[in-house]
């Protein structure tokens, strides 16, 4: 399965935007980049995805580099309710279905 | 929809004793996972199943798990026997479209 490398934990203040980088060198063509959070006691949650451009929703910017090698989930006004740990995940080959989670980025946001 | 549904939401078993996790998906779902979560290992995904058949297994740790899926509407996965080490967070999760999947509270279960 292709890799991803995520800083282990990061802060931001309230209100602020937060950047949280993601490194996918080994991506093929067909992989999608999928994020999901952890908020604390809770299981995972869906927050955005992307193939080739970037991709906006109600929850969060998607940023994807030009090469694929790296991308960038932007939150654009951090709340505490942000705080979480946030997965960036690669599609599993042809199958996308399969998610491998690794450790995430534990994001602080401070009031 | 209410969601994915799991029962029970915690689980406190003695070594040795059969357990037995389950999981309603979302309706229209064709797509289940099972899900394991602890602290060392983080979550790993144990098997998936599509239109109730199981099309990955790699994750399941050992023979003692199993998991079924008799219908589109509920799952099940079990221990036998557990041991202590097996205590974690299992998940379940459904999925119809291949790029979001919708997890449930998961399970948490401490075999002593």
């Amino acid at each position: 399965d292709a890799k991803t490398t995520q800083p282990n934990s990061m802060e931001s203040n309230e209100e602020e935007p937060v950047h949280l980088p993601c490194n996918h060198s080994t991506i093929s063509g067909t992989d999608y980049i999928h994020w999901y959070r952890q908020l604390p006691s809770q299981g995972p949650e869906y927050v955005i995805h992307g193939l080739t451009s970037n991709v906006n929703n109600r929850m969060a910017s998607l940023a994807i580099a030009e090469d694929r090698k790296s991308s960038t989930l932007i939150l654009h006004r951090a709340t505490l309710r942000d705080a979480a740990v946030y997965y960036c995940i690669l599609g599993s080959g042809g199958s996308n279905y399969k998610l491998t989670f690794g450790k995430g980025t534990l994001l602080t946001v401070n009031p | 929809d209410a969601g994915v549904i799991q029962s029970p939401r915690h689980e406190v078993t003695e070594m040795g004793q059969e357990v037995t996790l389950r999981c309603k998906p979302i309706s229209g779902h064709d797509y289940l996972f099972w899900y394991r979560q602890t602290m060392m290992r983080g979550l790993e995904l144990l098997i998936y199943f599509n239109n109730n058949v199981p099309i990955d297994d790699s994750g399941m740790p050992e023979d003692r798990f199993s998991a079924k899926m008799p219908n589109a509407s509920f799952s099940t996965l079990k221990i036998q026997p557990s041991e202590p080490r097996d205590s974690a967070v299992y998940f379940c999760a459904s999925s119809f479209l291949p790029t979001e999947a919708f997890f449930g509270q998961g399970t948490r279960l401490t075999v002593v």
